[in-house]
């Protein structure tokens, strides 16, 4: 069966990066892309970008242009979605989701909370 | 960007009744249009994708219908697990938009 399984929960001072990791199983990780999905607390659903596992290709959202850099480690059918110079307003649950030729999300991760606090 | 307006933000309903959940698109995104499902502490759940087409093992009380700029969901008789928040999604275009979310709550 599908499965994206994240990284642990991260505490991070402001300044600071972080990486999260999404590992899949269950399907060929070159045929979809990734997509990072954020979700503050008590608020919606934010698009971060995507990425192809086959070809590395991304898209990124304007407001993190610069911030995020989004790769993959197809030895390990593993998704990474790292970000840079950590704000307050960056804590959120992280979600890696699998994206189709369509470009729905059909399974998600079971999301990673990073706190970003001084 | 395109945006993405769902109504109502809350939506009371009891239990055996049906609700209606609208998606609105300031322009056209054809039927690229999902809907999902998330339980508090949960991740999102696909419900509909193609504006219409359930997804694996999607009960039959949800329907997704519209195209263009005007979508609906609709759960035809409420069970005690459909109480969550619904959020829609166009995958039309770049960047991939989603609703404010509707919450649905036990009346």
């Amino acid at each position: 069966q599908v499965q994206l399984v994240q990284s642990g929960a991260e505490v991070k001072k402001p300044g600071a990066s972080v990486k999260v990791s999404c590992k899949a199983s269950g399907y060929t990780f070159t045929s979809y892309g990734i997509s990072w999905v954020r979700q503050a607390p008590g608020q919606g659903l934010e698009w971060m970008g995507w990425i192809s596992a086959y070809n590395g290709n991304t898209n990124y959202a304007q407001k993190l242009q610069g911030r995020v850099t989004m790769t993959t480690d197809t030895s390990t059918s593993t998704a990474y979605m790292e970000l840079r110079s950590l704000r307050s307003d960056d804590t959120a649950v992280y979600y890696c989701a699998r994206a189709g030729l369509s470009g729905y999300y059909d399974y998600w991760g079971q999301g990673t909370l990073v706190t970003v606090s001084s | 960007e395109i945006v993405m307006t769902q109504s109502p933000a809350t939506l009371s309903v009891s239990p055996g009744e049906r609700a209606t959940l609208s998606c609105r698109a300031s322009q056209s995104v054809s039927s690229n249009l999902a809907w999902y499902q998330q339980k508090p502490g949960q991740a999102p759940r696909l419900l509909i994708y193609g504006a219409s087409t359930r997804a694996t093992g999607i009960p039959a009380r949800f329907s997704g219908s519209g195209s263009g700029t005007e979508f609906t969901l609709t759960i035809s008789s409420l069970q005690s697990e459909d109480f969550a928040v619904y959020y829609c999604q166009q995958y039309n275009n770049w960047p991939e938009t989603f609703g404010q979310g509707t919450k649905l709550e036990i009346k």
